[in-house]
């Protein structure tokens, strides 16, 4: 199974908004909605952030959304914080019953 | 708040099997609402999903691990396990046990704080 495609880093400044894609296929992102993105912090444990393309778990601020367009999937991050800086990861299911991770995106807050 | 806590050890040889543990507080793993997984993060690269277990016996690999992986849920004990066999360099990772929301979500939340297993000898 090949990775989702996401680009290596975005960065934008305080205040501005972000989005990062992740670009799949037909048999992963573009048919499925378990779709979910993933903040890594350094030195902390992963947390979800998205999850089926669109919904926030409890707590995690409006300010970060989810959508899909055919075999894309996306997260947008707006009025960003420099707390928002970390590495971010999209996960689709696939038709064969598994799961890919993209790639990841570094975002930086400048 | 359900917790997890990865253990076992942090060097594995070449050719041996690397053997850890996820002990779960907070929660039980015999609730059928969920499975359990693996995920792991080489040095440099991205994540990379390992498996998905059941406490039924379902079982869900990724293909390019599946003849190395094994995975059981002890019930008794409120944990779950990873075995891979037959490790290379190309094993040394950090170890993420996770809570997956069943099959209609595919998402995984919470994650342990990861484990790092370096396999050298």
């Amino acid at each position: 199974q090949s990775a989702l495609t996401q680009p290596p880093s975005v960065s934008g400044s305080p205040g501005q908004s972000v989005t990062i894609s992740c670009t799949g296929t037909s048999s992963d992102v573009g048919t499925y909605n378990r779709v979910s993105w993933y903040q890594l912090p350094p030195g902390t444990a992963p947390k979800l952030m998205i999850y089926e393309v669109s919904n926030r778990p409890s707590g995690v601020p409006d300010r970060f959304s989810g959508s899909k367009s055919g075999n894309t999937a996306s997260l947008t991050i707006s009025g960003l914080q420099a707390e928002d800086e970390a590495d971010y990861y999209c996960s689709s299911y696939t038709s064969s019953s598994t799961l890919v991770f993209g790639g990841g995106t570094k975002l930086t807050v400048l | 708040q359900l917790q997890l806590q990865e253990s076992g050890p942090g060097l594995v040889k070449p050719s041996e099997t690397l053997s850890l543990s996820c002990t779960v507080s907070g929660g039980s793993v015999s609730s059928s609402s969920f499975y359990w997984g693996w995920i792991r993060q080489s040095p440099g690269k991205g994540l990379e999903w390992i498996g998905s277990m059941h406490n039924s016996g379902k079982t869900y690999y990724n293909p390019s691990l599946k003849s190395r992986v094994t995975t059981s849920v002890d019930t008794s004990n409120n944990e779950f396990s990873l075995k891979l066999s037959s490790v290379t360099a190309a094993d040394t990772a950090v170890y993420y046990c996770v809570r997956q929301y069943g099959l209609g979500s595919w998402r995984f939340d919470p994650w342990g704080q990861g484990t790092l297993v370096t396999v050298s000898s």
